[in-house]
């Protein structure tokens, strides 16, 4: 069965430096989501993605995250300069039409020192 | 805006009891709801989502969830639950019509089976 895969399972990283979360969604979905959950706290909307841009971003996706598809298969989540408040676990969705179902990635756990 | 309440972080239960986890929206249109499942180490997984018609829902391993619109509820029942059903479960809508499907999540209960 398809699924969306992550990578890497965890990071850490240093406070300022900046990171990039991969993703490869379900080949033949068109629409794409970052979410994240801070330990202890609700999974929370990010971003979503489709046709090359962003359709619809929280306000927590400040000018620090972008989003980007810069080949067929990945999507990406960079996150230009850590800070410490953006440690969570972060997962990726993908769906193949609007209302469709959102299936989701394993997460990459983010921890920022 | 939409919002999602479990009332129960943690429902411990023993094998082959009846479980109910509880959850609450408050939205001023039209939603959609689903609940996911997490097992440990694993990603979010559908288990069964309303989208219209009949508001009873029911998922291949048994579980099953009502809709009731009156309340503003979808809570998650299985009749006799089994030790891998130990898992994180989280209550989520979407808004009917809106654009793409952005999921509102609740903070999750845990679940927790034992002998």
């Amino acid at each position: 069965e398809p699924e969306v895969t992550q990578t890497p399972s965890h990071q850490v990283t240093q406070m300022g430096q900046e990171v990039i979360l991969r993703c490869v969604p379900i080949s033949n979905h068109l629409y794409f989501y970052w979410y994240r959950q801070i330990l202890g706290q609700k999974v929370e909307f990010l971003v979503s993605f489709y046709n090359n841009e962003i359709s619809e971003k929280s306000e927590i996706f400040d000018d620090q995250f972008s989003v980007e598809r810069p080949d067929g298969s990945n999507f990406t989540l960079k996150i230009r300069s850590t800070k410490l408040e953006d440690s969570a676990m972060y997962f990726c969705a993908s769906s193949l039409g609007q209302q469709e179902t959102q299936y989701f990635g394993p997460g990459t756990r983010l921890l920022v020192l | 805006a939409q919002s999602v309440t479990q009332l129960d972080s943690q429902v411990p239960v023993f094998e082959e009891a009846p479980v109910e986890l509880r959850c609450n929206y408050s939205s001023s249109v039209s939603v959609y709801l689903f609940w996911y499942v997490q097992y440990p180490n694993q990603g979010l997984q559908l288990l069964l989502k309303y989208l219209s018609g009949s508001t009873l829902v029911e998922s291949i391993n048994g579980f099953e969830a009502e809709f009731n619109k009156s309340q503003t509820s979808f809570h998650l029942r299985k009749p006799s639950v089994h030790i891998s059903d130990t898992a994180e479960y989280f209550c989520a809508v979407s808004e009917v019509g809106s654009g793409y499907n952005k999921l509102i999540f609740g903070a999750g209960t845990r679940l927790a089976v034992h002998p």
